[in-house]
């Protein structure tokens, strides 16, 4: 059975702090997606990362992808207020399907 | 860039009605998507296709049908509404593409749909 699994599921974090979101996967895959998710809104792609060791940043946020390990995180520097949202990855295989894990809801605390 | 739009960003309707949500997206894509949104749940996909007239099933493809007739737009078919199918609803759209490619999705807004 396919599983994608995020922990945390909840993160509340004060500002200025580093933080990691991890996110698990059971099957082999080389693609994997990180998207973002505002209160109310729909879901805006973050990143895409294609190959084991893939690393993207952008702002605070990096992404990186450990394929052996079937593993993505999201790292988090120097939180700010306008990073509070909900952050899903979400891994691809065969084909055109994706597969969600559940999202880790961030609240940025001043 | 790409746009994705659905036909109602809010929709309450009655148990054991007939409910059509509907997606159009503006950049020629191949594959649309139906999704599911529950809190804990994270998308739940229902329903793809990957070609005009094609359709594959999701995960929870039940009490559901699609329709594909123009390569822009998917609908999303609720038979007989019943209140378990409360929930926000997202459609996506992506290129075919080939290995390797990027293939992100595109959503749209979503449709919050309460059954009472």
């Amino acid at each position: 059975e396919l599983k994608v699994e995020q922990n945390p599921l909840f993160l509340s974090m004060q500002e200025g702090k580093n933080y990691t979101i991890y996110c698990n996967y059971s099957t082999t895959s080389d693609r994997l997606y990180w998207y973002r998710q505002d209160p109310g809104k729909s879901l805006e792609s973050l990143f895409v990362l294609l190959s084991n060791g893939a690393v993207k940043q952008e702002g605070r946020l990096m992404a990186s992808l450990d394929t052996k390990a079937r593993l993505s995180t999201l790292h988090i520097t120097a939180a700010v207020h306008d990073l509070s949202a909900t952050y899903f990855c979400a891994v691809g295989f065969t084909g055109n399907q994706f597969y969600f894990g559940t999202g880790t809801s961030l609240t940025v605390i001043p | 860039d790409v746009k994705v739009t659905q036909s109602s960003r809010y929709l309450v309707k009655r148990t054991g009605e007939k409910v059509f949500l509907e997606c159009v997206q503006d950049m020629d894509h191949e594959n649309m998507f139906w999704y599911r949104q529950d809190p804990g749940l994270g998308l739940r996909l229902i329903y793809f296709s990957y070609d005009v007239k094609m359709k594959e099933k999701g995960d929870i493809p039940e009490g559901y049908s699609v329709s594909r007739e123009k390569k822009e737009r998917f609908s999303l078919i609720l038979e007989s509404a019943s209140t378990n199918q409360t929930s926000m609803y997202l459609c996506a759209s992506s290129f075919l593409g080939l290995i390797g490619q990027r293939k992100t999705q595109y959503f749209g807004p979503g449709t919050r749909l309460l059954v009472l």
